[in-house]
């Protein structure tokens, strides 16, 4: 298996631009979780999925912010409009259903907003 | 919530050198992780317990569920390690992850 993909890897974009963030997880995998990764503070989860439906989406920081998942192997993560404070490493992980706790991690997008 | 905190946060050690990274939650949990992030970005699950011990190469992790504490150890350090290591809980009615700060290791040669 290729392992999570996530695209672009790195995106530029001025200040008030709708960003767009894609994420395919590993087939078979039934929860996808979104993560950013800042300076300030470190990693946290913004909304996670178990089988396509969201579960928990209070890491989301604001309405600004939103996420959908169509299907099982393709997931979006979108900043309308985007402010500079959302500049951050934004990384997708997916794990298995059950009792299989281990997460793995797609390469990041790295998004500056001017 | 769960409070995770990792210490030390940074550590700069000589090759060789025997490496140890503690982390402490507030919370019970399903499982703890360490993840391991090299500069440039991406990040490696090292490895997922629940309790007692686990070993992979020089590298072995350890939990004390009563304590709500684990450390990560590195054994014969080399540079290559050098890396931010993260400490990560899940579970407890979460599935999503709570992250360390991480810490911050340079091995020199």
């Amino acid at each position: 298996d290729a392992g999570v993909i996530q695209s672009p890897r790195h995106e530029v974009t001025e200040m008030g631009q709708e960003v767009t963030l894609r994420c395919k997880p590993i087939s078979g995998h039934d929860y996808l979780f979104w993560y950013r990764q800042t300076m300030m503070r470190g990693l946290e989860l913004l909304i996670y999925f178990n089988n396509n439906v969201p579960i928990d989406d209070s890491g989301m920081p604001e309405d600004r912010f939103s996420a959908k998942m169509p299907n099982a192997s393709f997931s979006t993560l979108k900043i309308q409009p985007s402010e500079p404070r959302d500049s951050a490493v934004y990384f997708c992980a997916s794990r298995p259903g059950g009792a299989s706790y281990e997460q793995y991690f797609g390469p990041g997008t790295r998004l500056t907003v001017t | 919530k769960n409070e995770v905190e990792q210490s030390p946060q940074n550590l700069t050690a000589q090759e060789g050198e025997f490496i140890t990274i503690n982390c402490s939650y507030s919370v019970g949990i399903s499982a703890l992780h360490w993840l391991q992030q090299h500069p440039g970005g991406g990040i490696v699950s090292l490895f997922m317990l629940s309790s007692g011990k686990k070993k992979h190469g020089r590298l072995i992790a350890t939990i004390n569920i009563q304590e709500k504490h684990s450390s990560l150890h590195i054994t014969a350090s080399h540079p290559r390690d050098s890396a931010v290591y993260i400490c990560a809980v899940g579970g407890g009615g979460a599935d999503g992850l709570t992250f360390g700060k991480g810490t911050h290791l340079i091995i020199q040669p």
